[in-house]
Order: C-alpha cells, then sequence, then structure tokens
C-alpha cells in the first residue's frame, strides 16, 4: 500500500525567510508526487508535481520541491516566504504504473509572520 | 484544466437526514472521485465514479451510506445518507483531466457539511 508522511503538524517561519515542508512516501515502482495548497474555506489547488526527468521541479507561486529517491522524499521548498503562503500544504502520491490513485499526507500548516 | 463547482458550498443538517451534493465540471472527464476531509484530517477517498459503471467504493465506505450517480461526463453526486454528526466534514469532488500531456486530478472548492 502507498503512503505519506508529512511529519511537522505545523511550519513557522518569518516573511522573507526560506521554508520548507516535509514530506516522505512509500509506493510501489516509481511515483508520481504532489503539491496541493488549500486556503481557509476553500477547495484545494495544485502547485507542482514531478513526473519523471529533473529532480527539482518548479510550481506556482515560487514554490520548488526536489525528487530524492533514496530518501524517498519530495520536500517543498520556496527561497523567500509570505504572509499570504500561510496555508494548509498536502503532499501526495501515486504510482506511476497501473490503476493507482492518489494517497494524501496529514497535511503541514504553513503559518508565516509579518 | 478542468473548473469544478459543487452545489451546496455549505449545510448544516439534523441528523438521519440525507443531503446530496452535486458536482458539476465544464468539460467531459472519464474519472471522477469523491473525497472526505474530516475536521483537522486529510483527505479520505470515498469512491470512483466512472460514467456508465457503478462506483468503486474504498474501504470503509458502502453505497447505501454513500450512493453516487453519475449521469454522464460532466456531473456526478454523491448522497450522504442516514446523517450523523461523524459524517460532518468537507466533501470534495474531483475530476482527472488531461493537462500538460499528463492525466492530472483537479478539485472542487468542496461541500463543507456540518450534522446536527
Amino acid at each position: 500500500a502507498q503512503s505519506v508522511a508529512q511529519p511537522e503538524d505545523q511550519v513557522n517561519v518569518a516573511e522573507g525567510n526560506p521554508l520548507t515542508v516535509k514530506c516522505t512516501y512509500s509506493v510501489s515502482g516509481n511515483p508520481y508526487l504532489f503539491w496541493y495548497v488549500q486556503y481557509p474555506n476553500r477547495g484545494l489547488q495544485f502547485l507542482l508535481k514531478y513526473i519523471t526527468g529533473d529532480n527539482l521541479v518548479k510550481g506556482s507561486y515560487g514554490f520548488e520541491a526536489e525528487f530524492n529517491k533514496s530518501q524517498t522524499s519530495f520536500h517543498l521548498k520556496k527561497p523567500s516566504a509570505l504572509v499570504s503562503d500561510s496555508a494548509l500544504y498536502f503532499c501526495a502520491v501515486r504510482a506511476n504504473s497501473g490503476y493507482s490513485t492518489l494517497t494524501f499526507g496529514k497535511g503541514t500548516m504553513l503559518l508565516v509572520s509579518p | 484544466s478542468a473548473v469544478i463547482s459543487q452545489k451546496p458550498s455549505r449545510d448544516i443538517c439534523q441528523r438521519g437526514t440525507s443531503l446530496t451534493i452535486q458536482c458539476q465540471v465544464d468539460s467531459q472527464v472519464t474519472m471522477m472521485f469523491w473525497y472526505r476531509q474530516q475536521p483537522g484530517q486529510s483527505l479520505t477517498l470515498i469512491a470512483t465514479a466512472n460514467q456508465g459503471s457503478e462506483a468503486t467504493y474504498e474501504s470503509g465506505f458502502v453505497i447505501d451510506k454513500f450512493p453516487i450517480s453519475r449521469p454522464n461526463l460532466t456531473f456526478s453526486t454523491l448522497t450522504v445518507s442516514n446523517m450523523s454528526p461523524e459524517d460532518s466534514s468537507i466533501y470534495l469532488c474531483s475530476v482527472e483531466a488531461s493537462w500538460g500531456g499528463y492525466n492530472e486530478q483537479f478539485f472542487g472548492p468542496g461541500t463543507r457539511l456540518t450534522v446536527l
């Protein structure tokens, strides 16, 4: 069975500082990896994905994530955090072969202080 | 991409009643999904709904409690039956659509359900 771990319930950073939201995964075979963001009272918005190719993936709003196969990780990063980045972030995985549905992590709340 | 709308956006219901949530997509899609997000929890897949076939339910979810309709390629409904306070959640519709050469999953805004 596939699974996603987001070890931090909450990440606090000051505006302008770099941020990292951690994600590790387990899946049979090669993974498709995703990050979604959920603002209060809103649905999920897609941020970025890793399918194949470069391990560093760039996405929306200046976010990026690095796929590390040996560590089975896909940490979300941003060089300079904004207060408006404060939201709930979900990492998700699916297998890249056969029929597979998305499995989500429990989410990490990012709080960026002014 | 795909734009998804859900109705209602929120509702407060009494125990023992049922609520039907509608999901409308702006393009034809084969695969639609229904998720539940309980307070403070992650998303849990309830079922996959493909047009022209019975919905496939995940472990822990049954058709009697969460009947799903998929009458065409742009629309689906999820009914939460005989509700209890434990059913208070956000229910999200999701579709798989082609975007940038890859089948990607898009999410609706969700329906926030409170059961008293």
